[in-house]
């Protein structure tokens, strides 16, 4: 399969603790993005990479969020001190022109 | 700033007839578009863009959409409304069409009945 791969599919974490999720973009796709979408809402930006740089950031990504992609391919994106707030789908796109290719999510729900 | 608006948060339509759902964008600059579904647990699939070749674009599964910039609107349609095409519906703009950003409409849930 070629399209965007994210990891684990589901987290459930109790609050307070961290949480790292895993997107493998489209191999060639030089650009990768990070949303976040709750029950009910469009998916909303979070931050953008092109290639190893992280380009913008949205005022939704607080201090706890940091998103990495340090070899320009893969990207982590991590949660610290996880608040019930956070519960959302955590969506991945990669695009090397003018569309987004979206991954299916990481549903992570704080107890 | 650039924002999107979709106007119905839900439609309804019976088996066979036409579909219509609306978006209304604003952007600074000659914005691409797209129109993308989500089927209930699946990800995010593009149905159709525009990036500032022909106004009439042609999508997946028979669905077209309209670029009409003078009313900023960017409608999407499709004559005979199938089963499947129950979704969530998300209009999008690329406001300045170098990829940096894509900024989603709040949805429409279409509903297919019967």
């Amino acid at each position: 399969d070629t399209g965007v791969s994210q990891n684990p599919r589901h987290k459930i974490t109790k609050r307070g603790q961290n949480v790292t999720f895993r997107c493998d973009p489209i191999s060639e796709h030089n650009r990768l993005y990070w949303y976040r979408q709750t029950l009910g809402q469009g998916p909303e930006f979070l931050t953008y990479f092109q290639n190893e740089a992280q380009l913008e950031k949205s005022r939704l990504l607080s201090d706890r969020f940091s998103a990495e992609r340090p070899k320009g391919s893969f990207s982590t994106l991590e949660i610290q001190r996880t608040e019930q707030g956070d519960s959302a789908m955590y969506l991945c796109a990669s695009s090397s022109d003018t569309e987004a290719f979206f991954g299916q999510g990481t549903r992570l729900t704080v107890v | 700033a650039q924002s999107v608006t979709q106007l119905d948060s839900h439609v309804s339509v019976s088996e066979g007839t036409p579909v219509l759902l609306r978006c209304n964008y604003s952007s600074s600059y000659s914005p691409s578009l797209f129109w993308y579904v989500q089927h209930p647990n699946k990800g995010l699939q593009l149905l159709l863009k525009y990036t500032s070749a022909a106004t009439l674009v042609k999508g997946i599964n028979g669905f077209e959409a309209e670029f009409k910039k003078s009313e900023t609107s960017f409608h999407l349609t499709k004559p005979s409304a199938h089963m499947s095409d129950a979704a969530e519906y998300f209009c999008v703009v690329n406001p300045d069409n170098y990829g940096q950003n894509f900024v989603f409409g709040p949805g429409t849930r279409l509903s297919v009945l019967p």
